[in-house]
């Protein structure tokens, strides 16, 4: 199955910084969805990007499938960005592989 | 409802009980999946629905784990005798939203149910 690789595991940010995060994935895959989990442990949803490049407000994210990674790049960071990123990659069937995720901390 | 929904939300049980815990798609998905998230493992896939077709269930980590959706709608994911290293919280996800002639196969996530075995 696919394998999964996301960098760096923990990050500490100050308030207002810039960051980027990476997930590197080892097999062509049909679905990639980033995640934030916040303290109460929900899922929530941040792009669905398979291919190409999107963005949402301060976040935007691009995905090459064909050197099988993808970035998410978030800007001028909030306390309320702080919780764990997840990259996960579709496998066939689109059930989804995770990555061990990045812990980010953000200080005001 | 608009999102996907899971009860209950904690369980608390004693090791060698069976429980069951339930998941209510959004309407119109089609594919319905439960995942599992427990320390030191992160999160893994383990049964997968799409449709009236068998079930994917490659991820059940052993057969005390079974799962049933009935009507094409609500799933319930049972784990009968239940252990220790079963503790997790178990999420279910539910994603094919067609859209004019398109599937879309974002999976969006209910709150999660967290499981505990004393």
């Amino acid at each position: 199955g696919i394998q999964v690789e996301q960098s760096p595991p923990d990050l500490i940010l100050q308030e207002g910084a810039n960051s980027t995060l990476r997930c590197n994935f080892s097999d062509s895959v049909n679905n990639l969805q980033w995640f934030h989990q916040n303290p109460w442990g929900q899922l929530i949803n941040l792009f669905y990007i398979p291919s190409g490049t999107k963005q949402n407000g301060r976040l935007s994210a691009t995905t090459v499938a064909t050197e099988r990674y993808s970035l998410l790049y978030i800007s001028s960071s909030q306390t309320t960005d702080s919780g764990v990123y997840f990259c996960a990659p579709g496998e066939y069937g689109n059930k989804l592989v995770f990555g061990a995720g990045t812990i980010l901390r953000v200080k005001s | 409802g608009a999102g996907v929904s899971q009860s209950p939300s904690n369980k608390v049980t004693e090791k060698g009980k069976d429980v069951e815990l339930r998941c209510d798609p959004i309407s119109g998905h089609t594919a319905l999946y439960w995942y599992r998230q427990s320390l030191g493992q992160g999160l893994e896939f383990l049964i997968y629905f799409q449709g009236n077709s068998a079930p994917d269930k490659s991820g059940l980590p052993s057969d005390r784990f079974s799962a049933e959706r009935t009507g094409g709608s609500v799933s319930t994911l049972t784990i009968q005798r239940t252990q220790q290293e079963d503790s997790a919280v178990y999420l279910c996800a539910s994603s094919s939203r067609a859209f004019g002639g398109v599937r879309y196969n974002e999976q969006f996530f209910g709150p999660g149910t967290r499981l505990t075995v004393l």
